[in-house]
């Protein structure tokens, strides 16, 4: 499978303790981005990187978040001392730097706080 | 700045039907426009996406989208439904003017067809 993959693909917690998602891009592809999805939203922009530099966040993105593309391949993100409020599904995408820049989605970390 | 809006929560069609889906959107300068599909408990699969040129563009398992500049529209339609073409459907823009490569989703709209 040469696509965007994610994992875990599913995450349960206790409040308070930190985790870490991991996101493997497709090989070719210097863009990766990170979004967050509750129910019933559109995905929501945290984070973006160009090969390893990370280029942009949102606002939206505490400072319990941190991302890194340590060799611009594969990214991490992490956050700390986690709230309910962070129960989401975590997408990551990944693009070539090209055009439209169209992006392609891996399917998702499901993060459940409890 | 950019946003996207999908004015439908829920669009219900018979199977063979015709299916329109809409998306409107806003932006300063020029738009890059962009369809994805989301079954339950994945990621979001790219259908289509407008750049320039044609205003009707073609994408994946039979979808198209028509790219309206006077109504800032992007509609996706397909000629006939099938019951697998039930999902969640997202519409994205990314101004081109803006030198951001974040696009703007819409909140997605459930498109179920009835057998």
């Amino acid at each position: 499978d040469t696509g965007v993959s994610q994992n875990p693909r599913h995450k349960i917690t206790k409040r308070g303790q930190n985790v870490t998602f991991r996101c493997d891009p497709i090989s070719e592809h210097n863009r990766l981005y990170w979004y967050r999805q509750t129910l019933g939203q559109g995905p929501e922009f945290l984070t973006y990187f160009q090969n390893e530099a990370q280029l942009e966040k949102s606002r939206l993105l505490s400072d319990r978040f941190s991302a890194e593309r340590p060799k611009g391949s594969f990214s991490t993100l992490e956050i700390q001392r986690t709230e309910q409020g962070d129960s989401a599904m975590y997408l990551c995408a990944s693009s070539l730097a090209e055009g439209a820049d169209t992006q392609y989605f891996g399917p998702g970390t499901r993060l459940t706080v409890l | 700045a950019q946003s996207v809006a999908q004015p439908e929560d829920q669009v219900n069609v018979a199977e063979g039907n015709p299916l329109t889906v809409k998306c409107t959107y806003s932006v300063s300068g020029n738009p890059y426009l962009f369809w994805y599909v989301q079954y339950p408990n994945r990621g979001l699969q790219f259908l289509l996406k407008y750049i320039t040129g044609d205003n009707l563009v073609k994408g994946s398992y039979g979808f198209e989208a028509e790219f309206n500049k006077s109504q800032t529209s992007f509609h996706l339609k397909k000629p006939s439904a099938l019951v697998s073409d039930s999902a969640l459907y997202f519409c994205a823009v990314r101004d081109t003017s803006g030198g951001s490569y974040i696009p703007t989703f819409g909140r997605g709209t459930s498109l179920i067809v009835h057998p």
